[in-house]
C-alpha cells in the first residue's frame, strides 16, 4: 500500500472548516483513500473514502486532486468534538487476504478550539 | 454499520500470566481482524481471523503469542500470553461491513502488564 504524509497537528476554531491534507504520491490507480479518526480512548472511526471523485457524506467531505498525489478532508462546520486524530489511508479496494489491512501512520492531531 | 463490543475494557494484568479478550459483532462478518495500539503510537494490525481458517499473522506477531479463536461469524477472540509489560497496549477488535465496505473498530481493550 502507498504511504501517506500529514502535518502532525492542525487547529481550527468552532464552527469553521477545517481542512486536512494528505500526500500520497506514490499512489497506484486501483488505492483508494481512506479516512478514519480516533477520538481519545475510543477505536478508529470511519469517515469518509474514495478513488478519484470528490465524495461527500454527512460527516465530511473528500477532496482528491485529478492526479490523485494528495486529497483533502474537508469537515464544514467544525466542533468541538471533532477534536481527534485523523489518518489519512490509501489502500486497493479488493478482496483477498489483504483486504482489511489498514496501515495507519501517524496521523494529523486536529484540535478544535472555541 | 456494525457494532462491535469487546470485553473486558480493560485490565490490569501480571508479567507472565495470559488474557483472553472477546469480540462481540451484531452481524454476521466474514473479515475480522485484531489490532494493537502501543502507547502513544498508531495502530498495527495483528492478525486476520476469518471463520474456518486458521488466523493470518502479520510479521512480527506469531500464534503463540496471540492465538485467535473464531468459531462462528459474530464471535472471535485473543488471548495475549505470557505477557511483559511491553504488552501493555490497546488491543482492538475490526471488522468490514456494509455495502461499501467500510472497517469497523471495537472501543478496544486497554490492557496494562505489571
Amino acid at each position: 500500500d502507498a504511504k501517506t504524509t500529514q502535518p502532525p497537528s492542525m487547529d481550527c476554531a468552532e464552527g469553521r472548516a477545517a481542512n486536512l491534507p494528505c500526500n500520497h504520491s506514490t499512489i497506484s490507480g486501483n488505492e483508494y483513500v481512506y479516512w478514519y479518526r480516533q477520538i481519545h480512548s475510543q477505536g478508529p472511526q470511519y469517515i469518509i473514502h474514495g478513488l478519484k471523485n470528490n465524495e461527500t457524506n454527512e460527516m465530511a467531505s473528500l477532496i482528491i486532486t485529478e492526479d490523485r498525489k494528495s486529497s483533502t478532508l474537508i469537515l464544514p462546520h467544525a466542533t468541538l468534538r471533532d477534536t481527534a486524530v485523523y489518518y489519512c489511508i490509501v489502500r486497493v479496494n479488493a478482496g483477498g487476504t489483504s483486504y482489511g489491512k489498514l496501515t495507519f501512520g501517524q496521523g494529523t492531531i486536529l484540535t478544535v478550539h472555541p | 454499520s456494525a457494532v462491535i463490543s469487546q470485553k473486558p475494557s480493560r485490565d490490569i494484568c501480571q508479567r507472565g500470566t495470559s488474557l483472553t479478550i472477546q469480540c462481540q459483532v451484531d452481524s454476521q462478518v466474514t473479515m475480522m481482524f485484531w489490532y494493537r495500539q502501543q502507547p502513544g503510537q498508531s495502530l498495527t494490525l495483528i492478525a486476520t481471523a476469518n471463520q474456518g481458517s486458521e488466523a493470518t499473522y502479520e510479521s512480527g506477531f506469531v500464534i503463540d503469542k496471540f492465538p485467535i479463536s473464531r468459531p462462528n461469524l459474530t464471535f472471535s477472540t485473543l488471548t495475549v500470553s505470557n505477557m511483559s509489560p511491553e504488552d501493555s497496549s490497546i488491543y482492538l477488535c475490526s471488522v468490514v461491513s456494509g455495502r461499501l465496505w467500510e472497517q469497523y473498530f471495537g472501543p478496544g481493550t486497554r490492557l496494562t502488564v505489571t
